[in-house]
């Protein structure tokens, strides 16, 4: 059964394009919501994370927007650059372990 | 430098062999992870550790197997290789207090099983 669900699974914007990602979760234990960025060949790596007492997390370009009641929350890059090609992860953890549960990812082409 | 070191980069293994996968940190995290990332289907974690010593079995462990004899280090063995292992590997690690466990991840092993 699969807790996080990511979509979509694939997203191409022109550059300057607002590119949203949405993550849907069932535990409502889950009390931290992170973003990881993975580039090529790298491994992933932490974004932006929100915690449900908000409802939104902003970090340069990078939103999270939170919604407690219907379990979902999303990543909103604001004027996206190709360097911004990426595969994005939404997770989550909480009810007293430090696990992560990742969604599936979504793959995002900005093209100039 | 700090983080985390993966070894091999890379590896074709021939189906049955065994298969050692090795993983440093230098953070003095106490928790460390095993991931397996495959197209479509995300990172999916296959054993953990939150102190020296402890190990515990993820989403997917079969064939699979880690020790966690210092807190630096995190082997991950395949003791027959399967076609089905082949994957990306991922290593992480975390310092277990407060609320927000950012995991780091290492560089990964792509490994080929014939």
């Amino acid at each position: 059964q699969q807790q996080v669900k990511q979509s979509p699974q694939s997203l191409i914007v022109q550059k300057g394009g607002i590119p949203i990602i949405n993550c849907a979760y069932e535990n409502t234990a889950f009390d931290y919501f992170p973003w990881y960025q993975q580039f090529p060949g790298k491994g992933p790596a932490l974004l932006i994370a929100i915690r449900p007492d908000v409802s939104e997390k902003k970090e340069g370009r990078f939103t999270i927007s939170f919604n407690k009641s219907a379990k979902q929350f999303s990543l909103h890059i604001m004027d996206s650059q190709p360097g911004d090609s990426a595969t994005y992860f939404c997770a989550a953890s909480g009810a007293g372990s430090y696990q992560l549960t990742f969604g599936k990812g979504t793959k995002l082409s900005v093209i100039p | 430098i700090a983080g985390i070191t993966q070894a091999p980069t890379s590896q074709i293994l021939a189906a049955g062999r065994r298969m050692t996968l090795r993983c440093t940190q230098d953070m003095r995290h106490n928790a460390m992870y095993w991931y397996r990332q495959d197209l479509g289907l995300g990172l999916r974690l296959i054993h953990y550790s939150n102190t020296a010593g402890t190990t515990g079995k993820g989403e997917v462990p079969d064939g699979y197997s880690v020790s966690r004899a210092n807190t630096d280090d995190f082997p991950l063995t395949l003791a027959s290789a399967v076609p089905s292992q082949t994957s990306v590997y991922f290593c992480a690690s975390t310092r277990l207090a407060g609320s927000y466990n950012e995991q780091f991840f290492g560089p990964g092993t792509r490994l080929t099983v014939l």
